[in-house]
């Protein structure tokens, strides 16, 4: 099993373009979160998913969307990148009920 | 308003010692709680977890403590060893087995192990 899978690795943006973090996973987890990771923040929840179809809200999800249509993948996008959006971006899963979350290697995103 | 508190920022302990990291939350609510490790360059790792119906759970050299009068839980790793050197979040939740899984994170504490 690759477990939660992440691309990129690294992405450099400029302010007001878009773009798509990818998420995926092979181990059938019906959660799904994406968390974004700051100095001196620890991490905080974006956006989740009980199972395909089923989104909704997190701690900090402005500027932010995302999409589940298959159990395995969660994509989240950022429509017009800004500079606070600078941050090393996580990807978990998880079976519903259960809440030891595994977690994707990350993203890491700049914001110029 | 953070939920989580994480008051020490880094840890340094010497080899072989007790390293012992702690963390306050603020929501009565929570019935579960996790420690979690991260290496520099990688994902969290679950680590350890413990339900409000119990004040202790051990894992070999890790052990946390839960006291919810006090809203404070504490992780012990005995013995410490320079690979234990990460940084250590503590989450909680409060919805234990239920629809979500939502955990909210405290900021992590940088621990250092010395050989």
């Amino acid at each position: 099993n690759a477990g939660v899978t992440q691309t990129p690795k690294f992405q450099v943006l400029k302010t007001g373009q878009s773009m798509t973090l990818q998420c995926a996973q092979d181990m059938n987890h019906e959660y799904m979160s994406w968390y974004r990771q700051d100095p001196g923040m620890g991490l905080r929840l974006i956006h989740y998913s009980v199972g395909a179809g089923i989104t909704d809200q997190g701690e900090v999800p402005n500027g932010y969307n995302v999409s589940r249509s298959t159990t395995e993948d969660f994509p989240l996008r950022l429509l017009s990148a800004a500079p606070s959006q600078t941050s090393v971006y996580f990807c978990a899963s998880s079976y519903r009920g259960r809440n030891e979350q595994f977690f994707g290697p990350g993203t890491r995103l700049t914001v110029l | 308003d953070q939920q989580v508190k994480q008051n020490s920022p880094s840890l340094s302990v010497q080899e072989g010692r007790i390293s012992i990291l702690n963390c306050d939350y603020t929501n009565s609510m929570f019935d579960y709680f996790l420690w979690y490790k991260k290496y520099p360059a990688e994902g969290p790792t679950f680590l350890i977890s413990i339900s409000s119906i119990k004040d202790k759970n051990e894992d070999g050299r890790f052990t946390v403590f839960l006291n919810k009068s006090a809203k404070h839980l504490s992780l012990h790793i005995v013995p410490s060893q320079p690979g234990d050197s990460a940084v250590y979040f503590c989450a909680a939740s409060d919805s234990y087995g239920g629809a979500t899984n939502k955990l909210i994170f405290g900021t992590g504490t940088l621990l250092a192990v010395q050989p």
